[in-house]
């Protein structure tokens, strides 16, 4: 099991919104990060502090925290965005990791 | 533009030992830690530990430590992970994560196969 929790799986057509929610205690006190992987490819950062979008990632991709939950947002999903999705959080010199969401956009 | 490029893919027998690096560029090598993950085939990802670039201070996830060893060449901008005593259950592929001003970058990955 894994300290963070996620969906396993999410579904969405093209132009719909999607919401990945991560639960976990270490989330009431420490950030949330999410990363993009596709298959082969290196993970992409995609939201970190919770709600902070790194430069290049395009703005339909959002994140929010409240209490111990995490949610990204992917607004008008692209198939292009078809990938797994992680969270994590860093709990001084460690990492924590969820165990990933599939999305899958058709 | 930073960047971390790690080496490539290796094949070990069961016992023996493995070396991952991960070069750095683009920023100033000493000045940020570096991170280690892995991710085990189907499974999520797992972390392993934490090098001070600088320093050389490191922390261990207790379930690898005494087999895990991080060293860096800052001459080089290049980190090193040497696992030993592989297992099956060391089969992953392996990553070096850097945080710089709160972004996290990662390396290509390194797939690391165990088998007799």
């Amino acid at each position: 099991s894994y300290e963070l929790t996620q969906p396993s799986s999410v579904s969405v057509s093209p132009g719909q919104t999607a919401r990945i929610t991560c639960s976990g205690d270490v989330l009431a006190n420490k950030y949330a990060r999410w990363f993009q992987q596709k298959p082969g490819q290196a993970p992409i950062l995609v939201i970190y502090k919770d709600s902070e979008r790194p430069s290049g990632i395009p703005e339909r991709f959002s994140g929010s925290s409240s209490g111990t939950t995490a949610t990204l947002t992917i607004s008008g999903a692209q198939v292009d965005d078809e990938a797994d999705y992680y969270c994590y959080s860093a709990t001084g010199y460690a990492l924590v990791f969820g165990g990933g969401t599939k999305m899958t956009v058709l | 533009q930073v960047q971390l490029v790690q080496s490539g893919a290796e094949v070990k027998k069961p016992g023996a030992s493995v070396r991952v690096s991960c070069k750095a560029s683009g920023y100033t090598f000493t000045n940020n830690p570096i991170y280690w993950v892995r991710q085990a085939p189907g499974q999520s990802h797992e972390w392993m530990g934490w090098v001070n670039a600088g320093t050389g201070d490191t922390k261990f996830s207790q379930s690898l430590q005494g087999r895990l060893t991080f060293t860096r060449d800052s001459s080089a901008n290049t980190a090193y992970m040497d696992l030993s005593s592989l297992g099956s259950e060391d089969t992953a592929v392996y990553y070096c994560v850097l945080r710089l001003d709160n972004l996290d970058y990662w390396g290509q990955g390194t797939r690391v196969t165990v088998s007799s």
